[in-house]
């Protein structure tokens, strides 16, 4: 079946440090992938996605490539900030269809 | 401006008592998603439909139940049949058809038991 895996959370980071968190999918047929983040208290925004092999979506200095031969798409940002504190979801979708959200991996950023 | 509308906000559901979330989209999707969030964990779906009058069970359907009479609605019912239903719910939309459109989401209703 179609499953993302996500690194385990909690992710703490001084501002300014430089983020990567890990996403990697398996997926019958070709899925496009997405990154969601979500707030406290709030829904899910989508940040930024990619819909075939080496396409890099990116926002808000939010980078991820979707690389086909490791199966990944890795959340990267140069130089993160305080605001950036909250859950990211890893997702990918089949054909439109059949949606599949990783566990999501926190994110805290100390001043 | 387009988007998912979910209300109420915050809701208390007394033993033995039936509730209903309400979610409204604008943004002409077929599809549209329920979703369960407990404190510091991932999605569950509880119930889908890709078309109007038409609607799936997903993971965790026992003891919810969903009406899809209009394309732009898809209330959710938490019956007293749901015996833990403290958590937060998620309704989410999307087209069909393509597959690189995202799926959009609402801000959530907060369920809490009085």
């Amino acid at each position: 079946g179609n499953s993302v895996t996500q690194m385990e959370g909690p992710v703490t980071l001084s501002e300014e440090a430089f983020l990567t968190i890990n996403c990697t999918y398996t997926a019958t047929g070709y899925p496009s992938l997405f990154w969601y983040v979500q707030y406290p208290g709030e829904g899910l925004q989508l940040l930024l996605k990619a819909t075939k092999a080496d396409d890099k979506g990116s926002n808000k200095g939010f980078e991820a490539t979707y690389r086909k031969e490791t199966t990944s798409f890795h959340l990267e940002k140069g130089s993160v900030q305080v605001s950036d504190s909250a859950v990211y979801f890893c997702a990918l979708s089949i054909h439109g269809q059949n949606f599949v959200f990783g566990p999501g991996t926190r994110l805290s950023v100390l001043p | 401006d387009g988007g998912i509308t979910q209300s109420p906000k915050y809701l208390f559901r007394k033993e033995g008592q039936n509730v209903t979330l309400s979610c409204e989209q604008n943004l002409n999707h077929d599809a549209m998603y329920w979703y369960r969030q407990d404190p510091g964990q991932g999605l569950r779906l509880i119930y889908y439909s890709q078309i109007v009058n038409d609607f799936q069970k997903g993971d965790i359907a026992e003891g919810y139940s969903v009406s899809r009479e209009k394309k732009e609605s898809f209330p959710l019912t938490v019956t007293s049949a749901q015996k833990n239903p403290t958590a937060f719910y998620l309704c989410a939309s999307s087209t069909t058809g393509t597959s690189n459109q995202p799926q959009h989401f609402g801000d959530g209703t907060r369920l809490s038991i009085l």
